[in-house]
């Protein structure tokens, strides 16, 4: 079935460093694909989507790319803060029974020191 | 704040009891779907309602039930509660297909059963 599998963390960078958290995913078909955010006792946050191959995702900072070759959908920021501090979840929307859903990764918890 | 509201946040009871959670949708959102977060196993999907009715299931077990009102709002329903139940549980909502979309997630109601 289709599936998301993302880097395990935890994550943990100094302020102002390059942040990469691998996704690749399995699908049938062609897929959207999301990053979401988990602050600290809140619901997740869509933070970038793309639904087609080689578009990119941006939000915040943030950028993924929607590679069908690679079958990947990698999140990238240039320069990350302590206020990006949060669980993130690579997700894509999978078609059962003529429905849509989302399938999420298991999460990748990322913290930034000062 | 997300525009979906989910009661009570926290909640603490004992095996063998039974419990509703309450999930309000953005206004406008037809769809309500109801995830599961474990430690363990990460975000699952439960079920999908569309405009009142049943359209997806995923990893619900039997002793789970939902269901959704003509006014939109969702109500799950966890009955014969055991130990491994306790959980997250998110109910998020869309205007349209989650491929298109995303979904817009409430803030979640943690259920802990003692």
């Amino acid at each position: 079935g289709d599936s998301v599998t993302q880097m395990e963390g935890p994550v943990t960078l100094s302020e102002e460093a390059f942040l990469t958290i691998n996704c690749t995913y399995t699908a049938t078909g062609y897929p959207s694909l999301f990053w979401y955010v988990q602050y600290p006792g809140e619901g997740l946050q869509l933070l970038l989507k793309a639904t087609k191959a080689d578009d990119k995702g941006s939000n915040k900072g943030f950028e993924a790319t929607y590679r069908k070759e690679t079958t990947s959908f990698h999140l990238e920021k240039g320069s990350v803060q302590v206020s990006d501090s949060a669980v993130y979840f690579c997700a894509l929307s999978a078609v059962m029974n003529r429905d849509d859903k989302i399938i999420f990764g298991k999460g990748t918890r990322l913290h930034i020191l000062p | 704040d997300s525009g979906v509201t989910q009661t009570p946040k926290h909640l603490i009871t004992a095996t063998g009891q039974r419990v509703t959670l309450r999930c309000s949708p953005r206004s406008g959102d037809l769809s309500v779907y109801w995830y599961q977060q474990s430690l363990d196993q990460g975000l699952q999907f439960l079920i999908h309602y569309y405009n009142g009715e049943e359209r997806a299931k995923g990893n619900i077990l039997e002793r789970f039930s939902a269901q959704q009102f003509p006014d939109l709002h969702s109500e799950l329903n966890l009955s014969s509660l055991e130990l491994g139940d306790s959980a997250l549980y998110f109910c998020a909502s869309s205007g349209g297909p989650g491929r298109n979309y995303g979904y817009t997630f409430g803030s979640g109601t943690r259920l802990t059963v003692v």
